[in-house]
């Protein structure tokens, strides 16, 4: 079975600096994808950058960036130059076999002016 | 276009009632989900449909009964819910064989 950890529950980050939220992960699997998704209160999973296994190079996607550490199994978000609109709950997530994704207890993130 | 539409946004109804919940993607994904979400925790998993057949059952009271009419469509029906059922119903869609799964608005659901 898969288990992602994320330890932060609740995090301030001011406006126009950058964030880490944390995000690691157990799993047996040799294949697996990781993920991030944001929520904002409206409630759509908004899909923000995927990471897989075998990728050598850490992700990005515009101001996300993931901080992919195989050896340590974590699975950082890092969000540049934050913004007021990315106040919002972040769920890491994993992908087993049959296309299911385990989620973590969440980060939710607040951006102050 | 990366959509997943649902209906309805909200949804009220009695422990009596028979309500349905309406799922649709037009992305050509063959993978489509049902993920039940209470607040301040993260969705759970319902059920997984695959090429329009019902693949994973997470244990689910028979109360919900999915649906998949066709490749775009995704129902959940409902009946003699319970109080304990209101939450956040979140569907998702992806490709087959591929991993990102793209999510709906979801509907809120409140049982009284």
């Amino acid at each position: 079975a898969q288990k992602i950890t994320q330890t932060q529950p609740g995090m301030f980050v001011q406006e126009k600096e950058a964030v880490t939220l944390d995000c690691t992960y157990d799993t047996s699997d040799q294949s697996y994808g990781l993920f991030w998704y944001k929520q904002p209160s409206s409630g759509e999973m908004i899909f923000l950058i995927y990471q897989g296994s075998y990728d050598e190079q850490n992700a990005t996607e515009g101001r996300y960036s993931l901080n992919f550490q195989k050896a340590r199994k974590s699975a950082n978000l890092v969000i540049s130059a934050s913004q007021l609109g990315d106040s919002a709950m972040y769920f890491c997530a994993s992908e087993t076999a049959g296309n299911m994704l385990t989620f973590g207890g969440g980060t939710r993130l607040m951006v102050k002016p | 276009d990366t959509e997943v539409t649902q209906t309805p946004k909200h949804l009220v109804m009695g422990m009596t009632n028979k309500k349905s919940l309406k799922c649709e993607q037009h992305m050509g994904h063959r993978a489509m989900y049902w993920y039940k979400q209470k607040a301040k925790k993260p969705p759970e998993l319902m059920f997984v449909y695959s090429y329009e057949k019902l693949s994973i059952n997470e244990s689910v009271p028979s109360r919900f009964s999915p649906e998949c009419p066709n490749s775009s469509l995704l129902n959940l029906h409902l009946h003699a819910l319970q109080p304990e059922d209101s939450a956040l119903y979140l569907c998702a869609s992806s490709s087959a064989g591929q991993e990102t799964q793209y999510f709906g608005p979801g509907t809120r659901l409140l049982v009284l």
